[in-house]
């Protein structure tokens, strides 16, 4: 039972560069999410998604784009990084309102931006 | 809109102390409330969870939380702490149609021998 995986585990890229963070879940799971974390600031939401083809911003959504074409998979695209984003990415997926439970998550990206 | 807050940065027990790691919310309507745990290099793991009922909620590895409507916390206990307790903590809450989830800013938990 894989759960929610994220591919790749670390990069490094130069600034300017363009990437794309690749989440997928086998739940069969409605909502996915996509944070960043950092030292002293917890998580904070970037974008996330509430169904197949839809997504929507969060706390800080500058600098990256979404993508949700297939339900199992979210991505997360970043066009021309910054040092600033420099950070840990988590994916998560939930069932969503109707069965009010937990989110789970994906191990980690560590994206060093230099 | 929904938060939640933990003051403290760090809490230190020592191992066979009973221990608490705080969490304030602020939410619309009824809260949904999560305890969260991450270990070095590790994604988050759910440890309980607070959506109705009962205010003391129990949950894995022998933690608890207790809901407080009146104070608006979620605190996060454990009768004895273990060594390999170590770790940060999360709490969270959610909006209403589960959206969201908002977490607070983590308390890292130090349990010497």
């Amino acid at each position: 039972n894989a759960g929610v995986t994220q591919t790749p585990k670390f990069r490094v890229l130069k600034t300017g560069q363009s990437m794309t963070l690749l989440c997928a879940q086998d739940m069969n799971h409605e909502y996915m999410y996509w944070y960043r974390q950092d030292p002293g600031m917890g998580l904070r939401l970037i974008h996330y998604s509430v169904g197949e083809g839809t997504t929507a911003k969060g706390e800080v959504p500058d600098g990256y784009n979404v993508s949700r074409l297939k339900k199992q998979n979210f991505l997360l695209g970043l066009e021309s990084a910054a040092p600033s984003q420099t950070s840990v990415y988590f994916c998560a997926s939930s069932p969503g309102a109707s069965l009010r439970t937990e989110a789970f998550f994906g191990q980690g990206t560590r994206l060093t931006v230099v | 809109a929904q938060s939640v807050a933990q003051p403290e940065d760090q809490v230190n027990v020592a191992e066979g102390n009973p221990l608490t790691v705080k969490c304030t919310y602020s939410v619309s309507g009824n809260p949904y409330l999560f305890w969260y745990v991450q270990y070095p290099n590790r994604g988050l793991q759910f440890l309980l969870k607070y959506i109705t009922g009962d205010n003391l909620v129990k949950g894995s590895y022998g933690f608890e939380a207790e809901f407080n409507k009146s104070q608006t916390s979620f605190h996060l206990k454990k009768p004895s702490a273990l060594v390999s307790d170590s770790a940060l903590y999360f709490c969270a809450v959610t909006d209403l149609n589960f959206n969201k989830f908002y977490f607070g800013s983590g308390t890292k938990l130090n349990v010497k021998p």
